[in-house]
């Protein structure tokens, strides 16, 4: 089984101020990894996926991710964040392959400071 | 034009009572999900239907039924209703069920059981 572990509940930041947001995984087999972003009172949205190839992920409005298999990290990243980034952040891990179901973090509530 | 659009947004009802959630996507996918939210934010799968045939069902009470009328519809039943089952929910669908797809999800529905 897979498990998914974000390591802060809450990350305040001051707007244009960089922002990293930490994410650890557990899984016996290779994996995909994700992370999705959930505006409030809105659904998840994906931002950005691990599949394969280069370890650094690239997303939208921004956003992007490096996959670290030594240290079982996903680790999602933006050198500038704004006022419209507040909104609460998944990372998630599925085993590759198959009829396989995502298992998603608790969720990093970020919050920028004007 | 919503892609994955869910009825009703909230519902409130009483412990005992059975309701419905529905779910409706327009994007021509395969694969449908639905989630459970809890309080916490933490999101867990419940069930996911590939062609409107069950492929995944999570430990899940037995009050809860889902029902695919068609691919593009995937629905939720619920019986004899209990405080812990307030939570939202939330539909998602996927062109196929391997996990490497991008899952969209709807806005949600706010149930709460008093």
């Amino acid at each position: 089984a897979q498990s998914v572990t974000q390591l802060d509940s809450q990350v305040p930041v001051f707007e244009e101020a960089p922002v990293e947001l930490r994410c650890n995984y557990s899984s016996s087999v290779s994996v995909y990894l994700f992370w999705y972003v959930q505006y409030p009172n809105q659904g998840l949205q994906l931002l950005l996926k691990y599949l394969s190839g280069s370890t650094l992920v690239k997303g939208i409005n921004g956003f992007e991710a490096e996959f670290n298999k030594s240290q079982t990290s996903f680790h999602l990243r933006k050198p500038s964040v704004h006022i419209s980034d507040t909104a609460e952040y998944f990372c998630a891990v599925t085993p590759q392959g198959g009829y396989q179901k995502v298992t998603f973090g608790i969720g990093t509530k970020l919050q920028v400071i004007p | 034009d919503t892609a994955v659009s869910q009825t009703p947004k909230y519902l409130v009802t009483q412990m005992g009572n059975d309701k419905s959630i529905k779910c409706e996507q327009n994007l021509g996918h395969d694969t449908m999900y639905w989630y459970k939210q809890d309080s916490k934010k933490f999101l867990k799968i419940m069930f996911s239907y590939n062609n409107k045939e069950l492929i995944i069902n999570e430990t899940v009470p037995n009050r809860f039924s889902p029902k695919s009328p068609d691919k593009a519809h995937l629905n939720l039943h619920i019986n004899s209703l209990e405080l812990g089952d307030s939570a939202v929910y939330f539909c998602a669908s996927s062109p196929q069920p391997d996990p490497a797809y991008e899952q969209y999800f709807g806005p949600g529905t706010r149930l709460t059981v008093t």
